[in-house]
């Protein structure tokens, strides 16, 4: 079974530009949940998605959205980039409602200049 | 905020030793889990324990749960260089969102 699949794995934008980031997740799984890491600040969590709706959603500005695809495919985007925005954006599927076992893509590592 | 914290940031060891890390949180949780990430890849599930547990085992890792407490501690007994990245608790609540903590990186000496 494949796992999760994230692209691009590398990126670099320059400010106020904007990026959509891709997560495929396990086949079957329905809920895709993202997360910022940053150094030193740990996974801070953006939104999960299961099933086409947007569940929960982290402190983070509007200018971090996200949506889910029919086929649990997930895309998040973040416009007018900041230099604070340079991170590894990681995308995470598991079967239910963000409960139990998270399983975890490469991640896309964003460099913001 | 319900983040988690580790404790230490940061642990070197030899290898064959054995290496102890905690997780503390701040209220009720449904499951506390532990997760490896090696440096700048994805995070690798470890173990699961639920709230009504107080141990469990995988392999050469050792859980514990203190719930009164809220605070958990993970332990791998005699380490590998293979097993030098960093590690992170989860916990997740009745809110189905989990919380991150910001994880101790572990370097295990050859």
């Amino acid at each position: 079974k494949a796992g999760v699949t994230q692209t691009p794995r590398y990126l670099i934008k320059t400010r106020g530009q904007q990026v959509t980031l891709s997560c495929s997740p396990i086949s079957g799984h329905r809920s895709v949940s993202w997360y910022q890491q940053t150094p030193g600040q740990g996974l801070q969590f953006l939104f999960e998605y299961f099933s086409e709706t947007q569940r929960n959603k982290g402190n983070f500005p509007g200018r971090f959205s996200g949506r889910q695809f029919s086929n649990s495919r997930s895309e998040m985007n973040v416009s007018t980039l900041e230099l604070g925005d340079s991170a590894l954006y990681l995308c995470a599927s598991n079967t239910q409602l963000n409960t139990g076992e998270l399983f975890f893509g490469e991640g896309s590592r964003l460099t913001v200049l | 905020s319900q983040q988690g914290e580790e404790d230490p940031q940061a642990l070197s060891i030899q290898e064959g030793e054995n290496a102890t890390m905690n997780c503390s949180y701040k209220t009720s949780i449904n499951n506390l889990q532990w997760y490896r990430q090696n440096s700048g890849r994805g995070l690798v599930h470890l173990i699961l324990i639920r709230s009504n547990e107080r141990e469990k085992h995988s392999g050469r890792l050792r859980v514990t749960l203190d719930t009164s407490k809220k605070s958990s501690s993970l332990l791998i007994t005699a380490s590998r260089a293979a097993d030098t990245a960093s590690y992170f608790c989860a916990t997740d609540d009745t809110g189905n969102q989990f919380y991150f903590g910001t994880g101790t990186s572990l370097t295990v000496i050859p």
